[in-house]
């Protein structure tokens, strides 16, 4: 069974500085993909990120980067120059490219951008 | 521009009514999604349909049943409403999975069941 694993429920960050949010992964499929969302106080969900599971490079897309640690499980999302309409839920999920494609997602970190 | 459209942003329904979700998408995807979001607990998977007429179960499936008769509408079904099921709901589509194909989702039904 997949699993996806968000330890922070909150991160506060200060307007243009970097920040992490962590996410760790546990699956015994070797091909798979990993994907981050953003979900403003409007609630759709934004699609930002994806890395494949045989991806030997790091995704990035405008700020957005994904730190990815193959042997860790983990895939995290980096956000350089954080701005105020960064502030917003994050959710990290996988998909298996196996089988019914089930998205699994985590729980989420809420990112407050302070000014 | 991709669109997968839920039919309703807020619903308010009565404890034991039958209630219908619907949602449709305009982009030929073979997988749809309905997922619950509850604060604290992210989004949890109910139903799966990888083609018409075909679904499978999420990891939270009681209480709920789906319907897929045509290719760009799966409907979520709660047979008999409970207060336990007041949550939002998304609903969502993709290509099957051939690399970087991210799920575009609708938005979202917030569901009160009193």
């Amino acid at each position: 069974a997949q699993k996806i694993t968000q330890t922070q429920p909150g991160m506060f960050v200060q307007e243009k500085e970097a920040v992490t949010l962590d996410c760790t992964y546990d699956t015994s499929d070797q091909s798979y993909g990993l994907f981050w969302y953003k979900q403003p106080s409007s609630g759709e969900m934004i699609f930002l990120i994806y890395q494949g599971s045989y991806d030997e490079q790091n995704a990035t897309e405008g700020r957005y980067s994904l730190n990815f640690q193959k042997a860790r499980k983990s895939a995290n999302l980096v956000i350089s120059a954080s701005q105020l309409g960064d502030s917003a839920m994050y959710f990290c999920a996988m998909r298996d490219q196996t089988g019914a494609n089930n998205l699994f997602f985590g729980t989420g970190t809420r990112l407050t951008v302070i000014p | 521009d991709v669109k997968v459209t839920q039919s309703s942003r807020y619903l308010v329904k009565r404890t034991g009514e039958k209630v219908f979700l619907e949602c449709v998408q305009d982009m030929d995807h073979e997988n749809m999604f309905w997922y619950r979001q509850d604060p604290g607990l992210g989004l949890r998977l109910i139903y799966f349909s990888y083609d018409v007429k075909m679904k499978e179960k999420g990891d939270i499936p009681e209480g709920y049943s789906v319907s897929r008769e045509k290719k760009e509408r799966f409907s979520l079904i709660l047979e008999s409403a409970s207060t336990n099921q007041t949550s939002m709901y998304l609903c969502a589509s993709s290509f099957p999975d051939r690399g970087q194909t991210e799920a575009f989702f609708g938005q979202g039904t917030r569901l009160t069941v009193v």
